[in-house]
């Protein structure tokens, strides 16, 4: 497709049980980022991958989070036990250079996954 | 986040009429960045300011960067049902890492 997707962009999941969220960012972006955005709240920045890797993963909340990416495509959100604070939209951009110092580069941004714990 | 106010949090303006919305910085910036959130679309680049008094317009938006106050402004003209949404500002901060400290957003309803 010609934008980031996400997926699912529904997930209603019962406490303690382990999530993957996916997205699929655009072609040959080497830049992607992963956001959480709680009701009514702004971006919280969880972590960013150049290529395969991750220089900052300085926002992810806890060591139940992890994220992985593969062939400088795909990226995965992985959470472990769930909880319900981590109820909240996850948003994945993706950019053709890092956004930062950079300049005039956009994000584009996929739907987000919708991620519901009961 | 502190580092980053949008204000007001929330705006509701007549069509037709223009309307003006704020995002300060507590720290200097390197760029600015504007995006609309509506429901289900994701968000949508708007623009991106980096030098002081630089100034942007799409469409009906405009949008300035005040370097020394440290603050961007976004404008819009003649509101239309079109720009209602949530209007999410990103900042580069000179001593941030890899990643933009986003603003809260501001909800915009508009009035028919």
């Amino acid at each position: 497709g010609a934008g980031v997707s996400q997926s699912p962009s529904n997930k209603v999941t019962e406490k303690g049980k382990d999530v993957e969220l996916r997205c699929d960012p655009i072609s040959g972006h080497t830049a992607l980022y992963w956001y959480r955005q709680r009701l009514g709240q702004g971006l919280e920045f969880l972590i960013y991958f150049q290529g395969n890797s991750a220089p900052d993963k300085s926002g992810l909340p806890s060591d139940r989070f992890s994220a992985e990416r593969t062939g400088e495509s795909v990226s995965t959100l992985t959470i472990q036990r769930t909880q319900q604070e981590d109820s909240a939209v996850y948003l994945c951009a993706s950019s053709p250079q890092p956004l930062y110092r950079t300049g005039n580069t956009e994000a584009f941004f996929g739907q987000g996954t919708r991620l519901t714990v009961v | 986040s502190q580092e980053l106010e949008q204000s007001p949090q929330s705006l509701i303006v007549q069509e037709g009429k223009n309307l003006t919305i704020n995002c300060t910085s507590s720290k200097t910036l390197y760029g600015l960045y504007w995006y609309k959130q509506k429901y289900g679309e994701g968000l949508i680049f708007l623009m991106m300011l980096q030098k002081g008094g630089e100034e942007k317009s799409h469409e009906k938006i405009t949008a300035k960067l005040d370097e020394k106050k440290q603050q961007s402004s976004l404008h819009i003209t003649a509101s239309q049902p079109s720009h209602a949404g949530i209007y999410l500002c990103g900042a580069d901060l000179m001593d941030s890492n890899y990643q933009l400290i986003w603003g809260a957003g501001t909800k915009l309803i508009i009035k028919p």
